[in-house]
């Protein structure tokens, strides 16, 4: 099956600095990504949805300066979050959806997830 | 409203109990639906779709209401490696996809 490859899985870093987390499609190509945030206790947020060769769309009350989104391959997407504060401590989660697939009840493939920590 | 809404529990049922969830959506136009499965700090993973007719897969049956828009998922003969946190998820249109709360399911011995 799609495998969705994401590090790092977990992350510390001081406040004010950046962080890049990736995102891989392993075994398939996507021309779309998704970029998710989880509070503790809360869902999944959509924050952004990255697009292979051009810009990223974020969701309302997402910074675009302060998450940048790069998708500059079939295969990979990244997020940085710059100049990180406690706030921004969250499980970032990506996923991608295996496009060549013509099903449409093929659910989305879901990275492992990253746990960054500001302190 | 929301998108998606989900009781959020949380279910605490005896093993070998049967324990159903159910999930409601807003956009009457929703093409795709999912149960997802969560367990405490890992990705969500694709437990079942939804089909129009209904489906199974083993002990969960998952069903879909387009009259009342909702979806359900029905655990039987629930063991302890079910408890986890089971995502209801809609495909409204295109690549958007909506997640419910979530629902905390734990299984007691």
């Amino acid at each position: 099956g799609a495998v969705v490859s994401q590090h790092p899985s977990r992350v510390i870093c001081k406040s004010g600095t950046s962080v890049k987390i990736e995102c891989r499609s392993l075994d398939f190509q996507a021309t779309t990504m998704f970029w998710y945030r989880q509070f503790p206790k809360q869902s999944l947020m959509l924050m952004a949805t990255s697009n292979e060769g051009s810009k990223a769309t974020y969701e309302q009350g997402v910074e675009k300066d302060k998450f940048l989104i790069n998708h500059a391959s079939l295969t990979l997407s990244t997020l940085t979050v710059t100049s990180a504060h406690p706030e921004d401590s969250s499980f970032y989660i990506c996923s991608a959806r295996d496009q060549s697939r013509s099903d449409a009840n093929y659910g989305y493939t879901f990275g492992s997830g990253t746990r960054l920590t500001v302190v | 409203r929301k998108e998606v809404e989900q009781d959020p529990g949380p279910f605490n049922v005896p093993e070998g109990a049967t324990v159903a969830f159910n999930c409601t959506y807003s956009n009457s136009a929703s093409q795709s639906f999912f149960w997802y499965r969560q367990d405490c700090r890992k990705e969500p993973k694709l437990l079942m779709s939804v089909y129009s007719s209904g489906n199974e897969d083993g002990r969960f049956t998952a069903q879909l209401n387009r009259a009342s828009q909702y979806i359900s998922l029905l655990i039987r003969d629930s063991k302890l490696s079910d408890s986890a946190t089971y995502l209801c998820v809609v495909n409204p249109t295109g690549n958007q996809f909506y997640f419910g709360t979530g629902t905390s399911l734990t299984v007691i011995p």
